[in-house]
């Protein structure tokens, strides 16, 4: 069975420098691999996602998360950090079947601050 | 286009009762799911639906039931309300497409507090 690891609860930075909010895997086949990330009482909105090709891939705001198939990780990182991207981010993995299931982390806070 | 509708936003229950979550998506999509949101415990999932007149059991199923009779709407039915099942609550959706570009859209969430 699929699962996602984030062990962190919590990641601390101050504004300007570089993040990393760490993901590991575990899935059978070839994993699709999700960041989301929640705004204070909203949904989720997707942030990027690794299916295949580069190890490096890029998403919206300026995140980028690199892929590592023998550590099975999926970090999200940012060269440089706003106060605006406090938030809580999750890492997910999609089925491998047709069942369309998306396993969820456990969700890291990021705090940014000034 | 109003992407995945969730209804209600708040509901205060009591241990015992039993209601249903509404959840609708007017984007002709084929899967739906729903997830609850705990502190630390991030999204588990308890129900999933590939499509209409099919459903199967997510990670913690027990005290939900779903339908799906069509393929706009997925409601999740609490039969006996618990404290445990104090929440929120997120319905979303997707195609097989894209499942691989981008995973679901979510709704907005329903916090439910069963007291």
């Amino acid at each position: 069975a699929q699962s996602v690891a984030q062990p962190e609860d919590q990641v601390n930075v101050a504004e300007g420098n570089p993040l990393t909010v760490k993901c590991t895997y575990s899935v059978s086949g070839n994993p699709y691999l999700f960041w989301y990330v929640q705004y204070p009482n909203r949904g989720l909105q997707f942030l990027l996602k690794y299916i295949t090709g580069d190890n490096l891939v890029k998403g919206s705001y300026g995140f980028e998360a690199e892929f590592n198939k023998s550590q099975t990780s999926f970090h999200l990182k940012k060269p440089s950090a706003l106060v605006s991207d406090s938030a809580l981010y999750f890492c997910a993995v999609r089925d491998s079947g047709n069942t369309g299931k998306l396993i969820f982390g456990q969700g890291t806070t990021l705090q940014v601050k000034p | 286009n109003a992407g995945v509708t969730q209804t209600p936003k708040f509901q205060v229950l009591k241990t015992g009762q039993s209601m249903t979550l509404q959840c609708a998506q007017d984007m002709n999509h084929e899967y739906m799911s729903w997830y609850r949101q705990d502190p630390g415990m991030g999204l588990r999932l308890i129900h999933y639906s590939v499509g209409a007149g099919i459903t199967d059991q997510g990670e913690v199923p027990n005290g939900y039931n779903v339908s799906r009779s069509t393929t706009e709407d997925f409601p999740l039915r609490l039969l006996s309300a618990a404290p445990s099942q104090t929440s929120v609550y997120f319905c979303a959706s997707s195609t097989r497409q894209a499942l691989t570009d981008y995973g679901y859209t979510f709704g907005s969430g329903t916090r439910l507090t069963v007291v």
